[in-house]
């Protein structure tokens, strides 16, 4: 199973509004709404941000949202702040009862 | 307070195993499953395997099929997961997360990691 395929990074300055995109295929993303969204900072370990497409899990804010469309996920963080620098992780259930994670986005607050 | 609790970091010789556990407190174990993720310095993030705690059913990617092996202990609410016939490619920082619904989607709860060195 290939690593699901995400743009190595993405940049914003603070305020705007940025998308990354998550690009699988129909044995993954675009047969199952069981796409994750991870954040991590350096040095830590992953926080899920986002399940089954566009649930945001407990406690995180309202400006992460995410969506699906065919074989490509996305995850949109509104009103960008710095404390939202880190790297972001797809994940996505397969038709091989698995999982694969995205290649990774490094977010920039410009 | 849900919590993960990882063994101590590793060093291990080209050819040998090593088991990494997983202690977890705060919640239902036998409702849970637990997934291993891993990550090599500077890269991504690269799924293992998972757990559920209640059945004891695990997957593998084919990848790691032959080599890991995950299994749980109900008595004292902790998991494990075996690798073997290590290489230093299989150098990385190991990560235990737990799903406490056990649907194996909401993988809310993680460990901090547990480093392991392959070196001869």
């Amino acid at each position: 199973q290939s690593a699901l395929t995400q743009p190595a990074s993405v940049s914003g300055s603070p305020g705007q509004s940025i998308t990354i995109y998550c690009t699988g295929s129909s044995s993954d993303i675009g047969g199952y709404n069981y796409v994750s969204w991870f954040q991590q900072h350096p040095g830590k370990a992953p926080k899920l941000m986002i399940y089954d497409v566009s649930n945001r899990a407990s406690g995180v804010s309202k400006r992460f949202s995410g969506s699906k469309s065919g074989n490509t996920a996305s995850l949109t963080i509104s009103g960008l702040q710095a404390e939202d620098e880190a790297d972001y992780y797809c994940c996505s259930y397969t038709n091989s009862r698995t999982r694969v994670f995205g290649t990774g986005t490094k977010i920039t607050v410009l | 307070q849900m919590q993960l609790v990882q063994s101590g970091p590793e060093v291990k010789k080209p050819g040998t195993s090593v088991k990494v556990s997983c202690k977890t407190s705060g919640f239902t174990f036998s409702n849970s499953a637990v997934q291993w993720v891993r990550q090599a310095r500077g890269q991504r993030l690269e799924w293992i395997g998972w757990i559920v705690v209640g059945s004891g059913h695990t997957n593998y990617p084919q990848k790691f099929q032959e080599r890991v092996t995950i299994s749980r202990d109900m008595s004292t609410g902790t998991v494990y997961m075996e690798v073997r016939s290590l290489s230093s490619e299989d150098t990385a920082v190991y990560y235990c997360a737990a799903d406490r619904g056990g649907s194996g989607d909401v993988f809310e709860y993680w460990g901090l990691g547990t480093l392991v060195t392959v070196s001869s």
